[in-house]
């Protein structure tokens, strides 16, 4: 079963304008991380934010917001006033038992969202 | 300094060789990780080390084979390359805990290009 499910294959948005990427997530582990990564084109995969299932506020790192929504099981990406350079695929990505068995639970990416910013 | 270093960056060969790619991180985190990403871009964990031990181990032909010299070194070697394993490999490795649990430190990737 997929555990992580990003349903936008492609989104296009003006620059400086806010976009939101999908997640929905399936566990029934109550401890658990997701996180978002980037991939430009040149390759490298680059992390962005993490939100714990028991945190209790929403995550944000500069222009980047996670909302999260646990009963839902999304954790959508939210980027505020888009850069070209933003361009790039984003991954959801989802660790469960985050606190016990660390080194025996390995990140589940999501498909992707490739993300194009319009000047 | 270069935290997750994998050489080399592109290897193109014939089908039916056997090739190594190599990997090293210097964060003295104690997990490292090989996952593959297919030509959909589609990223899926191979295999898993925890200090030297074999920890996760996915459904991967046995012409894969990991190997942990130490923890800070992963390598992985292919054995009877096919056209379906061109794809780029990445290595990974993860600290046991920090403000992030479980974050991934990735490493630039390594293009494989079966002929």
């Amino acid at each position: 079963a997929q555990k992580i499910t990003q349903t936008q294959p492609g989104m296009f948005v003006q620059e400086k304008e806010a976009v939101t990427l999908d997640c929905t997530y399936d566990t029934s582990d109550p401890s658990y991380g997701l996180f978002w990564y980037k991939q430009p084109s040149s390759g490298e995969m680059i992390f962005l934010i993490y939100q714990g299932s028991y945190d209790q506020q929403n995550a944000t790192e500069g222009r980047y917001s996670l909302n999260f929504q646990k009963a839902r099981k999304s954790a959508n990406l939210v980027i505020s006033a888009s850069q070209l350079g933003d361009s790039a695929m984003y991954f959801c990505a989802m660790r469960e038992a985050i606190f016990t068995n660390m080194g025996r639970r390995a990140l589940t990416f999501g498909s992707g969202t490739r993300l194009q910013v319009q000047p | 300094d270069t935290a997750v270093s994998q050489t080399p960056k592109y290897l193109v060969t014939q089908m039916g060789n056997d090739k190594s790619i190599k990997c090293e991180q210097n964060l003295g985190h104690d997990t490292m990780y090989w996952y593959k990403q297919d030509s959909k871009k589609f990223l899926k964990i191979m295999f898993s080390y925890n200090n030297k031990e074999l920890i996760i181990n996915e459904t991967v032909p046995n012409r894969f084979s990991p190997k942990s010299p130490d923890k800070a070194h992963l390598n992985l070697h292919i054995n009877s390359l096919e056209l379906g394993d061109s794809a780029v490999y990445f290595c990974a490795s993860s600290p046991g805990q920090g403000p992030h649990t479980g974050e991934l430190f990735f490493g630039e990737g390594s293009r494989l290009t079966v002929l």
